[in-house]
């Protein structure tokens, strides 16, 4: 079965970066989009965002464009999310997701998320 | 950047009601790329539709969705006691991929 584990989240200091990586399994992972979004405390969804399943293509939500990287090694099957100067509002519960089969652009099955907490 | 508006933001029904969901798009979403989640506490979010109307995969059929353009309707036919939740919808016809901000259906 699909499984999607995240890592890499912690408290971080405002400015500083941290780098959050998503293990896939039990799906060919290299034929599938691959999404990050994010929720805040007690808050919605926002999506932060996608790489296409060769990694040729990345787009980015409007608020973390150029702090922000999304990557993937395919034959490792990890998805990455590379955040610098972070600022206190980035703090969040982050998701990795698949693509689904018809569209990559629809998060399909989700990881567990991981917390990253800004602060000083 | 296209906004979705949901309403009600929370909706007091009992066990067997009928559930209606609303998503309003400030703008038309292209191919009604259209998607709705359910989110229980401490869980991730759990695609249910997709292209406004297509059940994901093992998705019970008291489930469904409609709409078209910027106007989309997710119904719940008879409540059971599971799908008291957080609902969001998802729009992924633009390269700026956007959520609603929820509807809670609770237990009244």
């Amino acid at each position: 079965q699909v499984q999607l584990v995240e890592s890499g989240g912690g408290v971080v200091q405002p400015g500083r970066s941290l780098r959050l990586s998503c293990a896939a399994s039990g799906f060919t992972f290299s034929n599938y989009g691959m999404h990050w979004v994010r929720q805040t405390p007690g808050k919605g969804l926002e999506w932060v965002a996608v790489i296409w399943p060769d990694g040729s293509t990345q787009y980015y939500a409007e608020f973390v464009k150029g702090r922000f990287s999304i990557s993937r090694d395919n034959s490792k099957n990890t998805l990455y999310l590379q955040m610098n100067s972070l600022r206190a509002e980035d703090t969040a519960v982050y998701y990795c997701a698949s693509g689904h089969p018809s569209h990559s652009g629809i998060p399909n099955y989700w990881g567990q998320g991981t917390l990253v907490t800004v602060s000083s | 950047e296209i906004v979705l508006t949901q309403s009600p933001g929370t909706l007091s029904l009992s066990p067997g009601e009928r559930a209606t969901l609303s998503c309003r798009a400030s703008q038309s979403v292209s191919s009604n790329y259209l998607a709705w989640y359910q989110q229980k506490p401490g869980q991730a979010p759990r695609l249910l539709i997709y292209g406004a109307s297509s059940r994901a995969t093992g998705i019970p059929d008291r489930f469904s969705g409609s709409g078209s353009g910027t106007d989309f309707t997710l119904t719940i036919s008879r409540l059971e006691p599971e799908d008291f939740a957080v609902y969001y919808c998802q729009q992924y016809g633009s390269l700026s991929w956007t959520f609603g901000q929820g509807t809670k259906v609770e237990i009244k």
